[in-house]
């Protein structure tokens, strides 16, 4: 079965500086990854979706990377904002045609 | 706007109760899904369903149940038989269940016991 795990599982930096989330994967079948964002109390917003046969993905200051045979995906967010604090989560589409979700990242951006 | 709407935003069951809760979608999407979130997990899937008046269980089917008779439509209810229904409920959506569509969410409902 297909785990997705997310580490840390909180996060806290000083406005301005870059960070990696990560993401890893069990099973390296898949098809393709999946970042959101999600505000205290709200649903989930997609960010990016990296397909398998991709090495990355860039959306403004947001760029992710997928790493298939080592089961691993980050993301990477440049000159972070206080805008940016909220929980991260990935998710891999795998068999069985649904998504695997890690447990999420929650970061904090202090001014 | 496109998008997908929950109701209600907060949501309360006394014992032996079912509730049921929507999920709206104007984005003319074939696939639909409920997730269930709770405190410091990820999304576990419930019920999803490719295509109007058919539907399949997810991980956690056992006590609720789901209808899809319309494309723009896909309710939740929560019946007596789930023991432990307090959670943040996600409907999401996609033009097909198939790889490489991403998922569109909706803004949960929370659903606590009295």
């Amino acid at each position: 079965k297909q785990e997705v795990t997310q580490i840390p599982a909180a996060l806290s930096v000083p406005e301005g500086e870059n960070l990696v989330l990560n993401c890893s994967f069990t099973d390296s079948a898949i098809y393709n990854l999946q970042w959101f964002r999600q505000d205290p109390g709200k649903g989930l917003t997609s960010l990016l979706l990296i397909q398998s046969s991709q090495r990355e993905q860039t959306s403004g200051r947001l760029n992710a990377s997928l790493d298939k045979s080592s089961g691993r995906s980050t993301l990477y967010i440049a000159a972070s904002q206080p805008g940016d604090s909220a929980t991260y989560l990935c998710a891999a589409w795998g068999n069985f045609n649904k998504f695997y979700f890690g447990s999420g990242t929650k970061l904090n951006v202090k001014p | 706007d496109g998008g997908i709407t929950q109701s209600p935003k907060y949501l309360f069951r006394k014992e032996g109760q079912n509730v049921t809760l929507s999920c709206e979608q104007n984005l003319n999407h074939d696939a639909m899904y409920w997730y269930r979130q709770d405190p410091g997990q990820g999304l576990r899937l419930i019920y999803y369903s490719q295509i109007v008046n058919d539907f399949q269980k997810g991980d956690i089917a056992e006590g609720y149940s789901v209808s899809r008779e319309k494309k723009e439509s896909f309710p939740l209810t929560v019946t007596s038989a789930q023991k432990n229904p307090t959670a943040f409920y996600l409907c999401a959506s996609s033009s097909r269940q198939e790889v490489n569509q991403p998922q569109h969410f909706g803004d949960g409902t929370r659903l606590s016991i009295l």
